[in-house]
């Protein structure tokens, strides 16, 4: 059971490139997240998606696009990078019920130079 | 939308002895209060959470209290280990939807030998 898996691991990018973060889990999780998390500054809720086809904003939005066509896969598109983008960003999936925990997974650390 | 603080930023403890971190929030509809423990280099990892329903919670060597009215919670850890040394976030909950959560800064626990 590999629970929540991102890749890549560490990328660099210019400014002005796009690319892809992945994320996949296989816990048959309804509800999946994405945060960015900087330095002294806890994590941040970019987007969330309570479902296939159903995706929504959260509190730092700006800068990132998301799909999710099935309940595995939820991949965050970053387009135009940009030097504020810089930081560790980690998908995490739950089942909703009452009280339930939220699974990440390992972090994708991005530089914007 | 949800505030979460964090104190202390930094603790450093004996092995042995308790390490106390508390937080605030200033949602008073906020129901669900989960603490996540990160290792260096993973994902957070939930290690134990309270609803507003209950005032206190304990497993094994950790616990957390709630105080409602005055919208604090805590967790408390006893006996500290070397193990013990991680960043521990607090969250909260944004109203009553228990899945999207506000994150405090995070503590980095520092057990001394």
């Amino acid at each position: 059971n590999a629970g929540v898996t991102q890749t890549p691991k560490f990328r660099i990018l210019k400014i002005g490139q796009s690319m892809t973060l992945q994320c996949a889990q296989d816990m048959n999780h309804n509800y999946m997240y994405w945060y960015r998390q900087d330095p002294g500054m806890g994590l941040k809720l970019i987007y969330y998606s309570v479902g296939a086809g159903i995706t929504d904003k959260g509190e730092v939005p700006n800068g990132y696009n998301v799909s999710r066509s099935t309940t595995e896969d939820f991949p965050l598109r970053l387009e135009l990078a940009a030097p504020s983008q810089t930081s560790v960003y980690f998908c995490a999936s739950s089942y909703y019920e009452q009280g339930t925990e939220a699974f990440f997974g390992q972090g994708t650390r991005l530089t914007v130079v | 939308g949800e505030n979460v603080e964090q104190h202390p930023s930094t603790l450093s403890v004996q092995e042995g002895d308790s390490a106390v971190i508390k937080c605030t929030y200033s949602d008073s509809a906020s129901n669900y209060f989960p603490w996540y423990k990160q290792e260096l280099g993973k994902g957070p990892q939930l290690i134990i959470d309270i609803r507003s329903n209950v005032g206190e919670k304990k497993d094994q060597r950790i616990a957390v209290t709630l105080n409602k009215t005055a919208k604090h919670f805590s967790l408390h850890i006893t006996e500290t280990q070397p193990e013990d040394s991680a960043v521990y976030f607090c969250a909260a909950s944004s109203g009553s939807n228990d899945y999207k959560l506000s994150f405090g800064a995070g503590t980095t626990v520092t057990v001394r030998a």
